[in-house]
This record gives structure tokens, C-alpha cells and sequence, in this order.
């Protein structure tokens, strides 16, 4: 069945350092890709999204490209910043209204 | 201001009661849903509906119930069937059901039974 796997936290990072988190999925066909972040106490929002293959998708600094070659979606973010701590969720929309989810990944920004 | 609302934020129960938590939205959207989820794990599905007076089982039902009687409203009663109802529960709605229908969160009531 459909699945993503991603990178286990927590990740802490430096303020302005370069940061990346890995996803992968399993899935027929070609699914669309998500990262979702949950800021603490808070329920989840999109940060952003990809529909087809080599897509990129953007907002707030965050890019991910949709890679069918390697089943990849991963997110990045050329320099972190304090507000960017946060749990990061990988997700793909399987089929008839479900969405699954990875497991999150804790990041902590140092100042 | 278009949203969900969850409430309450925090619930305690003691074992053995069912409890029902309350979702709301104002975005006029179809499709509503609730998740639950775990220390370190994902959110999993456990209903959705698409329309009003219909639901559907998602990947862990059992213990759980929904109705779905009005358009903005889509109550989760955890009933003391459920093994271990200690959660996040997360409520969400979209437009539709479709790929490319951005499902809008809640902000979540975290239920603790003693």
C-alpha cells in the first residue's frame, strides 16, 4: 500500500544554517505530494504542495521537488530562523479523501 | 473570520465514559475529518464524510463514532470501547475530496482519560 517515510528527529539547527528533511514514498501512480508543519499547540497547516512530477514546490522560503526517479519530496530552506521551529510532516494523498501521513520530524532552531 | 474550532482544548475523562468532541467550521466546506494523533507518529484517519448524512470508516474506526447533521458540524464521540482513547484528536475540513483539496486543521483537543 501507499506510505512515507521520513527522516527521524529531532533535527536542531543553528540559526541561518541550510536545512533539509528527507521524505520518500510508496505509492501507485503519482500521487500528490505535501509538507504540512504544526507549530506547537497548534493543529496543522499546509506549507506547501506538488501535483506532478518534477514539480517544485514553494512558500516561505521552503522548496520541495517532486522526484519520481528517486520517490522523493524532500524539504528544504536555505537559511533557518527561530520561527521556523516546528514538527514537519510529509504526506501524499492516497485515494477517496485520505491523506497519509509521515511521522513528523522535530526541528529546533538555536538563535 | 473563516475556520474550525475544536473545544474544548483539553478534556480529561475517566475510564469507562464516552466523550464527545465538538468540531465546527464556517468555510462552507463538504468534506470534514478526524485524526488522531500519537507521540512521534503521523495523524491517522479515523472518519471522514464528503457530504452531510453520509461517513465513511477511515483506517482506525473502531471505538469511535461520528455523525455528520448539519453541514458545519461534525461531532467525534470516543466511546469506552476504544483500548486507548489518550490522544491529540484533530479535526479537519476541505472543499472537496479531490487531490488537489487543501484539508484545513483545527487546532486540535488533546483527551486524557484517567
Amino acid at each position: 500500500g501507499n506510505s512515507v517515510t521520513q527522516m527521524e528527529g529531532p533535527v536542531t539547527l543553528s540559526e541561518e544554517a541550510f536545512l533539509t528533511i528527507n521524505c520518500t514514498y510508496t505509492a501507485t501512480g503519482y500521487p500528490s505530494l505535501f509538507w504540512y508543519v504544526q507549530y506547537p499547540g497548534e493543529g496543522l497547516q499546509l506549507l506547501l504542495k506538488a501535483t506532478k512530477a518534477d514539480d517544485k514546490g514553494s512558500n516561505k522560503g521552503f522548496e520541495a521537488t517532486y522526484r519520481k526517479e528517486t520517490t522523493s519530496f524532500h524539504l528544504e530552506k536555505g537559511s533557518v530562523q527561530v520561527s521556523d521551529s516546528a514538527v514537519y510532516f510529509c504526506a501524499l494523498y492516497s485515494s477517496a479523501s485520505k491523506i497519509i501521513f509521515g511521522s513528523g520530524t522535530r526541528l529546533s532552531i538555536r538563535p | 473570520d473563516g475556520g474550525i474550532t475544536q473545544s474544548p482544548k483539553y478534556l480529561f475523562r475517566k475510564e469507562g465514559q464516552n466523550v464527545t468532541l465538538s468540531c465546527e467550521q464556517n468555510l462552507n466546506h463538504d468534506a470534514m475529518y478526524w485524526y488522531r494523533q500519537d507521540p512521534g507518529q503521523g495523524l491517522r484517519l479515523i472518519y471522514y464524510s464528503q457530504i452531510v448524512n453520509d461517513f465513511q470508516k477511515g483506517d482506525i474506526a473502531e471505538g469511535y463514532s461520528v455523525s455528520r447533521e448539519k453541514k458545519e458540524s461534525f461531532p467525534l464521540t470516543v466511546t469506552s470501547a476504544q483500548k486507548n482513547p489518550t490522544a491529540f484528536y484533530l479535526c479537519a475540513s476541505s472543499v472537496g475530496a479531490g487531490p488537489n483539496d487543501e484539508q484545513f486543521f483545527g487546532p486540535g483537543t488533546r483527551l486524557t482519560v484517567l
